[in-house]
């Protein structure tokens, strides 16, 4: 498998854009996590889905901010509109289940609001 | 006062050394415990894994959990360069509930 896959890797965004994450989870996992990553902060949870449906979105920052996952293989995270304090790294993450409690990170977004 | 504390560092050794790296949490009702691992620009990776007091081994690493004191540790036995990373402890009260991450400490290993 080729784990989680993110795209894009980087994102250079002026203030008042939108801008669309995308993730891939790991085939076969029921969970996915969005998490966001700053030196100020660190790993914030932001919300997550099981089998599709989002169970806790008690971390998103703001209504600028809101997720999807149309289908067990992908969901994407959109900010609209942008602000340069929304500049972090953005993880997805995916787990197998209740009974592992590893997650599977995937190389992240560092995205860029100017 | 945050859930999770952890000393950010930086943390800096020469190579063979003994790395002790902590955390404390607040919240007792926490059962799992984590210990992942960030290389720069990486996704963070799972390290070690532990349910409950006492202590576990896997290779060079050793993870402690003292639960009345709501303490965690990872030793990392003869360092090596490539241990440079950012650790983070992570802990979970239930299967079904959200992980605590703690910040991280950045550790290098110096040749």
């Amino acid at each position: 498998d080729a784990g989680v896959i993110q795209s894009p890797r980087h994102e250079v965004t002026e203030m008042g854009q939108e801008v669309t994450l995308r993730c891939k989870p790991i085939s076969g996992h029921d969970y996915l996590f969005w998490y966001r990553q700053t030196m100020m902060r660190g790993l914030e949870l932001l919300i997550y889905f099981n089998n599709n449906v989002p169970i806790d979105d008690s971390g998103m920052p703001e209504d600028r901010f809101s997720a999807k996952m149309p289908n067990a293989s992908f969901s994407t995270l959109k900010i609209q509109p942008s602000e340069p304090r929304d500049s972090a790294v953005y993880f997805c993450a995916s787990r197998a289940g209740t009974s592992d409690h590893e997650q599977f990170f995937g190389p992240g977004t560092r995205l860029t609001v100017l | 006062q945050k859930e999770v504390e952890q000393d950010p560092g930086p943390l800096s050794v020469p190579e063979g050394a003994i790395v002790s790296l902590n955390c404390t949490y607040s919240n007792s009702a926490f059962q799992y415990f984590m210990w992942y691992r960030q290389y720069s620009r990486k996704g963070p990776e799972l390290l070690m894994y532990t349910y409950s007091s006492g202590n576990k081994e896997d290779g060079r690493f050793t993870a402690q959990v003292d639960k009345s004191s709501k303490y965690i540790s990872l030793f990392i036995r003869d360092s090596q360069p490539s241990d440079s990373a950012t650790y983070l402890c992570a802990m979970i009260k239930t299967s079904y509930d959200k992980v605590i991450f703690g910040p991280g400490t950045s550790l290098s290993v110096i040749p």
